[in-house]
């Protein structure tokens, strides 16, 4: 049972515009999400989070969405940037459970100069 | 200078052996973790080691033995090596429990049964 879900394994966008990548979630108990990013032979690293008492959290170039309704979260990136190309993971928590974290199966992100 | 590190970072190896990863951390955090990311690209938690002590076992075989002989290392011992062990397995550390701390990745040990 696939708590979270990235229905898109890949996504290409061209240089300078938008990235959106998409999430869905199914245990309504999560109350935190994260992004990572991952590039090739080496570990997830920490892009941005939200709180599920917020609807949308930016930082720069990045900005996540949350649809708690929908059970749904996104990112978007933009402009997009080649370096940004990379493979991109939601994953959700539950407070209580502590750091216990539920991935995606990620999403291949492809910026094209 | 790498916050958190893991050796090997490739492992080949036959069925039935036993092998060890090591992870070490320098983040000064007082939770570790092992995540394992199979073929299918999901990434999984295994353990987690809050000062020391396991606090997450998430129904991995027991030919798995975590070991934490401090804070700021948690090794992972696999005996009887199969070829279903194949994977990635990535150690992660973060500042003890609760929501808002960010989990730190280490490169990863790719561990290929043959």
């Amino acid at each position: 049972d696939q708590q979270v879900k990235q229905n898109s394994p890949s996504l290409s966008v061209q240089e300078g515009r938008i990235s959106i990548l998409n999430c869905d979630y199914t245990n309504s108990m999560f109350d935190y999400f994260l992004w990572y990013k991952k590039y090739p032979a080496e570990g997830p690293t920490f892009l941005i989070s939200i709180s599920s008492i917020k609807d949308k959290n930016e930082d720069g170039r990045f900005t996540v969405f949350l649809n708690k309704s929908a059970k749904h979260l996104s990112l978007h990136i933009v402009p997009s940037q080649p370096g940004d190309s990379a493979v991109y993971f939601c994953a959700a928590r539950v407070e209580t459970s502590g750091s216990r974290l539920t991935f995606g199966e990620g999403t291949q992100l492809t910026v094209n100069p | 200078d790498t916050a958190v590190s893991q050796t090997p970072k490739y492992l080949v190896t036959q069925m039935g052996n036993d092998k060890s990863i090591k992870c070490e951390q320098n983040l000064g955090h007082d939770t570790m973790y092992w995540y394992k990311q199979d073929s299918k690209k999901f990434l999984k938690i295994m353990f987690s080691y809050n000062n020391k002590e396991l606090i997450i076992n998430e129904t991995v075989p027991n030919r798995f033995s975590p070991k934490s002989p401090d804070k700021a290392h948690l090794n992972l011992h696999i005996n009887s090596l199969e070829l279903g062990d194949s994977a990635v397995y990535f150690c992660a550390s973060s500042q003890s429990f609760g929501s808002g701390n960010t989990i730190y990745f280490g490169e990863g040990s790719w561990l290929t049964v043959v």
